[in-house]
């Protein structure tokens, strides 16, 4: 069984629109969680980082955890054709430095 | 301030030759990795440098595969003999210090994506 399971998408939304990425994992130990944006022949480049449950926001993106569900989410609001990207999540144990990706998913915002 | 670099960019061999790797972390940062991306699979870790000694290498698949950071600075990876199977782009990251934080994330390198044929 994979650490960490993310849908890969492709998913295509118009303009404006909403956007819901999520990830789920079966490790209980991890407690820290990222996720990374990476465009075409790019490396991935942090976009949120959360410490165990709860919600984070920053600007149009939201993070949130449920770890009693082992459940992962980015809400990316009003998107934008820059959007149009790569995410991927990761996640990391207490007392380890070894980050879990996800398989990441494609995302295209249609102008 | 320059953002973690991987030299080549790409590079096709073929099967049994050998391929070296090279990335040069962000100025100051201690702490250096190396993952890999096979084709349609998630990114895994390889290994961990905290400045010139491996700190955790489980994540390297054999021993065909050698990593070294002489110095602490840049880091080598080296593939001999190369498989197939070692096709896909190979990603380098760096931290300030260990552990996680948003200060002490891992900032990661554009990748060398390798085909071996």
């Amino acid at each position: 069984q994979k650490e960490v399971e993310q849908d890969p998408g492709p998913l295509s939304v118009p303009e404006g629109a909403i956007v819901s990425l999520n990830c789920t994992y079966s490790n209980s130990a991890f407690q820290y969680f990222m996720w990374y944006r990476q465009y075409s022949r790019k490396g991935p480049e942090l976009l949120m980082y959360t410490y165990s449950s709860g919600n984070k926001e920053d600007g149009r993106f939201t993070a949130q955890v449920d770890k009693s569900s082992k459940y992962i989410s980015l809400f990316i609001r009003d998107s934008q054709p820059s959007d149009s990207a790569t995410y991927l999540c990761a996640m990391s144990a207490n007392t380890g430095n070894q980050f879990y990706f996800g398989t990441g998913t494609s995302l295209t915002v249609i102008p | 301030e320059a953002g973690v670099t991987q030299f080549p960019s790409h590079s096709v061999i073929e099967k049994g030759q050998t391929v070296t790797l090279r990335c040069d972390p962000i100025s100051g940062h201690d702490n250096l990795y190396w993952y890999r991306r096979v084709m349609g699979k998630e990114i895994k870790f390889l290994l961990h440098f905290v400045k010139e000694s491996k700190q955790d290498e489980s994540g390297m698949p054999n021993n065909r595969f050698l990593a070294e950071r002489t110095g602490g600075t840049y880091s080598t990876l080296k593939v001999q003999p190369a498989e197939l199977e070692d096709s896909g782009v190979y990603f380098c990251a760096s931290s300030q210090v260990p552990g996680l934080g948003l200060s002490k994330t891992q900032y990661f390198g554009p990748g060398t994506r390798l085909l071996v044929l």
